[in-house]
């Protein structure tokens, strides 16, 4: 079946770049997503990318998928304290409802 | 738009209880459906419905029942509460429509505790 696997945790110094890696096993994925969740909220989306693309960059994001290797990554520039927060990679393939959803990386900022 | 609302926010219920988690969404979507998150195991699908009187399970469906009678609302019922079933429980909705992102809006969450 379909499974999306990260890494639980990943710290950074404030200014440096984040990257946070994601891994699927959908041949078929046809959308991807990276979402947010801040402390006592729910999810919202930050950012997709879909299959025929290789990269996606929207201000401080950029969005990497490596689609022979089925990885996908996210890259935040400059990580400020605000970007503290449990960052979730999913997938959805065109012939599917619904959307699977890896376990979340939690996002530190170190002083 | 009030998006996706949940209730309660908080709720403790002791092992056997019955109860309904509220779901609603103002957003005319016609795709709904519950996670249960849980500590180092991100987001798992409980149910979900594609539309108003189509139901059906998703990976962790055991111990819990739903219905969707009408297009807004999408109830999650704990029929005999476990203590297995603590967890936050987060419904979304989004439209059926392929538009090019196909945003999940989620709601705020449930925190439910069984004792």
């Amino acid at each position: 079946g379909e499974d999306v696997e990260q890494s639980l945790f990943l710290s950074v110094r404030e200014g440096d770049s984040s990257v946070i890696n994601c891994t699927y096993t959908d041949s078929s994925s046809t959308y991807l997503y990276w979402y947010k969740q801040e402390p006592g909220a729910g999810l919202q989306l930050l950012t997709y990318i879909f299959s025929n693309m290789d990269m996606k960059q929207d201000q401080r994001l950029t969005v990497l998928l490596n689609k022979k290797d089925k990885h996908l990554s996210l890259r935040i520039a400059d990580t400020q304290t605000g970007d503290s927060a449990i960052y979730f990679c999913a997938e959805r393939s065109s012939s599917a409802s619904k959307i699977i959803f890896g376990s979340g990386t939690r996002l530190s900022i170190r002083p | 738009n009030a998006g996706v609302t949940q209730t309660p926010k908080f709720q403790v219920l002791k092992t056997g209880q019955s109860m309904t988690l509220q779901c609603a969404q103002d957003m005319n979507h016609e795709y709904m459906s519950w996670y249960r998150q849980d500590p180092g195991m991100g987001l798992r699908l409980i149910h979900y419905s594609v539309g108003a009187g189509i139901t059906d399970q998703g990976e962790v469906p055991n111990g819990y029942n739903v219905s969707r009678s009408t297009t807004e609302d999408f109830p999650l019922r704990l029929l005999s509460a476990a203590p297995s079933q603590t967890s936050v429980y987060f419904c979304a909705s989004r439209s059926n429509r392929d538009r090019p992102y196909n945003e999940q809006f989620f709601g705020p969450g449930t925190r439910l505790t069984v004792l």
